[in-house]
């Protein structure tokens, strides 16, 4: 069955850096874009980046633009998020999702990675 | 302060129905498609509705979108108390070039 699996989080001070990692199985990750969001403790969902299928088109939402990384590599079916400069807001947990349907990149996000949570803390 | 507005909460008695409605303006809804998702305590989101008014294979037909304009409308009937949970709704901004997401609504059934 599809699944996503992500890995990576944990406790770093502000400032640092930490990478997450989602491994996919189950589909033809090659052909599907992927997404990261994150949702803070008790809050709702943040969109945070989103790569297209071959890795030719990324996008990032203004609160993580030049800090965060998002990368692809299709022959080990893996995501990447290498997160820099960290910040206490950026605490969150991070979901890894494959856009599953839809025509564009806000097209249906799923399925949903059971996620990873990030603590940005001194 | 979220791009796309929902109402914070939403009630209604088992059995009956619900809308939950999910406001944007031009750049998003008005001419992206829409997306629902619901959201259990603990749990990760589940996608309920994408291209506006589509289900994935799964999602029960007491589950519809809808979109008019720059606003998009979630309706659930036959309501259950596993119905409980909060519920969003997305779309891309081709003006930020992003994907916004409502703020939430929380679905209690009475």
């Amino acid at each position: 069955q599809v699944q996503l699996m992500e890995s990576g989080g944990g406790v770093v001070q502000p400032g640092r850096s930490l990478r997450l990692s989602c491994a996919a199985s189950g589909f033809a990750f090659g052909v599907f874009s992927m997404t990261w969001v994150r949702q803070a403790p008790g809050k709702g969902l943040e969109w945070v980046t989103v790569i297209s299928h071959d890795g030719g088109s990324v996008h990032y939402a203004d609160s993580v633009k030049g800090r965060f990384t998002i990368s692809r590599d299709n022959s080990k079916n893996t995501l990447n998020l290498q997160m820099n400069s960290l910040r206490p807001e950026d605490s969150a947990v991070y979901y890894c999702v494959r856009i599953g349907y839809g025509y564009d990149f806000g097209g249906g996000f799923d399925p949903w990675g059971q996620g990873t949570l990030v603590t940005v803390s001194s | 302060q979220s791009v796309l507005t929902q109402p914070p909460s939403v009630s209604a008695a088992p059995g009956q129905k619900v809308a939950i409605s999910c406001s944007g303006s031009s750049s998003n809804i008005g001419s992206n498609y829409v997306s629902w998702y619901q959201q259990l305590p603990g749990t990760a989101p589940r996608l309920l509705i994408y291209d506006n008014d589509e289900r994935p294979s799964g999602i029960p037909d007491r589950i519809s979108g809808s979109k008019s304009g720059t606003s998009a409308t979630l309706g659930i009937t036959g309501l259950q108390t596993g119905d409980e949970a909060v519920y969003y709704c997305g779309a891309w901004d081709s003006s930020l070039s992003a994907v916004v997401f409502g703020g939430g609504s929380q679905l209690t059934v009475l």
